[in-house]
């Protein structure tokens, strides 16, 4: 059955530099997501993403954050200047249409 | 946005016991997922039910999207149910409940 990838699982990284987030969605979905889970909380939607443009946005995604869909397989989340609170689960989505499939996270720790 | 308030928070079952978890949403939804993260912080899909009723082995849930409100049932518990489960209701983006941590003994 396929499912969605992220790489890599754990991302250690000092306050302040960039990190890239890697998503591999399932191959024939249309609709593609990323969601945050701080330790001990619920998940939160940051982006949505529909025909190559982020069709909606949390409040959390502000300009620290964007996303990109390089090369038709992969989907990335850029984080510029990293703090501590963006310490994480990220987790990405992808749907065909309605119900969601999730990958298996990656945990951003930021020092 | 939609609220959407899951009970109870915390549940502790022997196992072998049947136990139901309740998702309560504030508006009408166009979907409803339900969840279980796993010990290594794995969101699994359980089930995709807007509405009506699903089964999937010792699984179950039920959604009454008029009186907004789904559940899910697990009977006969084991060990390996223990995580937390996850109600999401879509209005094209997930909005998650605090989840009900369910915790299986042996």
């Amino acid at each position: 059955e396929p499912e969605v990838t992220q790489t890599p699982s754990h991302q250690v990284t000092q306050m302040g530099q960039e990190v890239i987030l890697r998503c591999v969605p399932i191959s024939n979905h249309l609709y593609f997501y990323w969601y945050r889970q701080i330790l001990g909380q619920k998940v939160e939607f940051l982006v949505s993403f529909y025909n190559n443009e982020i069709s909606e946005k949390s409040e959390i995604f502000d300009d620290q954050f964007s996303v990109e869909r390089p090369d038709g397989s992969n989907f990335t989340l850029k984080i510029r200047s990293t703090k501590l609170e963006d310490s994480a689960m990220y987790f990405c989505a992808s749907s065909p249409q309605d119900t969601q499939y999730f990958g298996p996270g990656t945990r951003l720790t930021v020092l | 946005g939609i609220q959407v308030e899951q009970s109870p928070p915390d549940l502790i079952l022997q196992e072998g016991a049947n136990s139901t978890l309740r998702c309560n949403f504030s508006d009408s939804v166009n979907n409803l997922q339900w969840f279980h993260q796993n010990p290594w912080g794995q969101l699994i899909n359980l089930f995709y039910i807007p509405s009506g009723t699903k089964q999937n082995g010792r699984l179950s849930a039920t959604t009454v999207a008029t009186e907004r409100y789904s559940l899910l049932y697990i009977s006969s518990s084991q060990t390996t149910d223990s995580g937390v489960y996850f109600c999401a209701v879509n209005d094209y983006k997930l909005s998650f409940g605090a989840g009900t941590t369910v915790t299986v003994r042996a």
